[in-house]
């Protein structure tokens, strides 16, 4: 069964720091994974896209991809209140369809 | 720019009452369309995707149906609902394959009494 797993948190860090979320998935031959970010009460809003192995860079968002590990993860630098919400980690696998999303890590940011 | 529209976007319905949501996409053709239920804290659950007019697919058996009656317009149904309805509506599009990154709609937040 193809899966993405998220670690469950919740992640709580203080403002100005680093918050690093992880995903881990099962489908080898998955070749793109995507960052959601959902605040209370609204609907998900993509953040990031990543393609290949290692970092890609927007903003205060760093995206890794290592694919011999099966793991993709989203740094968030300089961390602040506004950045508290869910992120789902998201993947389509091999198959054809369907984005597969994780079940989310919540994370707050306290000043 | 692309823009998706749902509506309405909080509804409160008895049980066995009708369902109608619907979706429309602005600023870009022949889009995949996309239906998800989110429940309250737990993740999203696809239900219905379409790559095109009259296109659909099902992902879920349930008393939920979806129909696609123009490019930019997907509509999720029911005829009786049930308590295990409640939730969050979300529509999405995507371009190009299904695999690709995905937009979400406003959503509908659903109430069954």
């Amino acid at each position: 069964q193809k899966e993405v797993e998220q670690n469950s948190g919740p992640l709580s860090v203080p403002e100005g720091a680093i918050a690093s979320l992880n995903c881990t998935y099962s489908d080898r031959g998955s070749q793109s994974f995507f960052w959601y970010r959902q605040y209370s009460g609204k609907s998900p809003e993509l953040i990031m896209s990543i393609y290949s192995n290692g970092d890609k860079e927007d903003g205060r968002f760093t995206a890794q991809l290592n694919k011999a590990s099966q793991y993709v993860s989203l740094l968030i630098r300089d961390s602040q209140p506004s950045d508290s919400a869910t992120y789902l980690c998201a993947s389509p696998g091999t198959s054809y369809g369907k984005l597969t999303f994780g079940q989310g890590t919540i994370l707050t940011v306290h000043p | 720019s692309q823009t998706i529209h749902q509506w309405p976007a909080t509804l409160v319905q008895p049980v066995g009452s009708p369902l109608s949501l619907e979706c429309t996409v602005e600023g870009t053709s022949n889009p995949n369309l996309y239906w998800y239920r989110q429940a309250a804290g737990r993740g999203l659950q696809l239900l219905f995707y379409s790559i095109g007019i009259d296109q659909i697919s099902s992902e879920v058996p349930q008393n939920l149906s979806a129909s696609r009656p123009q490019d930019r317009q997907f509509i999720l149904s029911s005829k009786k609902l049930l308590l295990s309805d409640s939730g969050f509506y979300l529509c999405a599009w995507s371009v190009g394959t299904l695999s690709g990154e995905q937009y979400f709609g406003p959503g509908t937040r659903l109430t069954v009494t």
